[in-house]
């Protein structure tokens, strides 16, 4: 069954610093989100990206995150500058279009 | 602000007894409805999903009701399995407003062997 990977499975990275999070969609999806989930809160959405820009984003997505997809496989979450707050898991997914909702495993990112 | 909750933070249930777990929601306009299953460490992964002009919804050993007049949205998982054990979240979705899904808060379910 296809999936959605997301690389790497933990990253600590100390305040203040840029980190990118990297996620390969499903092949054929044409829709991508990344969303986040603070330890033992509820998943949160950040932003959708569809036909090379973003199409939604939560107030959370602020100035300091930014998506890209660099080539035709890969989609990227940059944070600029790392917070504390931004501790959290961050989901990756992706769907053909309005059904389908396929979520990665997750990339734990811990801010020291 | 409009949300998705959860009525039950954790549910525990003996191994092969019925699991019910509900969710309330509160943005009427919502008319795409998923569970979701997640297992720690992992990320979200679909179980069943009901669209609004659906009252029940069947798969292999689970079942979505929705009640659209109290805004409430069941789960049931037949003869509940230890590797069933797991958080549960719904999520909501408005279609023509975009992709995105709101989640509620999850109930843990643990089941007993």
């Amino acid at each position: 069954e296809p999936e959605v990977t997301q690389t790497p499975s933990h990253q600590v990275t100390q305040m203040g610093q840029e980190v990118i999070l990297r996620c390969v969609p499903i092949s054929n999806h044409l829709y991508f989100y990344w969303y986040r989930q603070i330890l033992g809160q509820k998943v949160e959405f950040l932003v959708s990206f569809y036909n090379n820009e973003i199409s939604e984003k939560s107030e959370i997505f602020d100035d300091q995150f930014s998506v890209e997809r660099p080539d035709g496989s890969n989609f990227t979450l940059k944070i600029r500058s790392t917070k504390l707050e931004d501790s959290a898991m961050y989901f990756c997914a992706s769907n053909k279009a309005y059904y389908g909702y396929t979520f990665g495993s997750g990339t734990r990112l811990t801010v020291v | 602000g409009e949300s998705v909750g959860l009525h039950l933070p954790t549910l525990s249930v003996q191994e092969g007894d019925n699991s019910i777990i509900n969710c309330a929601y509160s943005n009427s306009a919502s008319d795409y409805f998923i569970w979701y299953k997640q297992e720690s460490g992992k990320g979200p992964q679909f179980i069943i999903d009901i669209r609004s002009n659906m009252d029940k919804r069947q798969g292999q050993r689970v079942t979505v009701l929705l009640n659209k007049t109290v805004k409430h949205l069941s789960l049931q998982i037949a003869a509940t399995q230890p590797g069933d054990s797991a958080v549960y979240f719904c999520a909501e979705n408005i279609s023509g407003a975009g992709n995105m899904l709101t989640f509620g808060g999850g109930t843990r379910l643990m089941v007993k062997p």
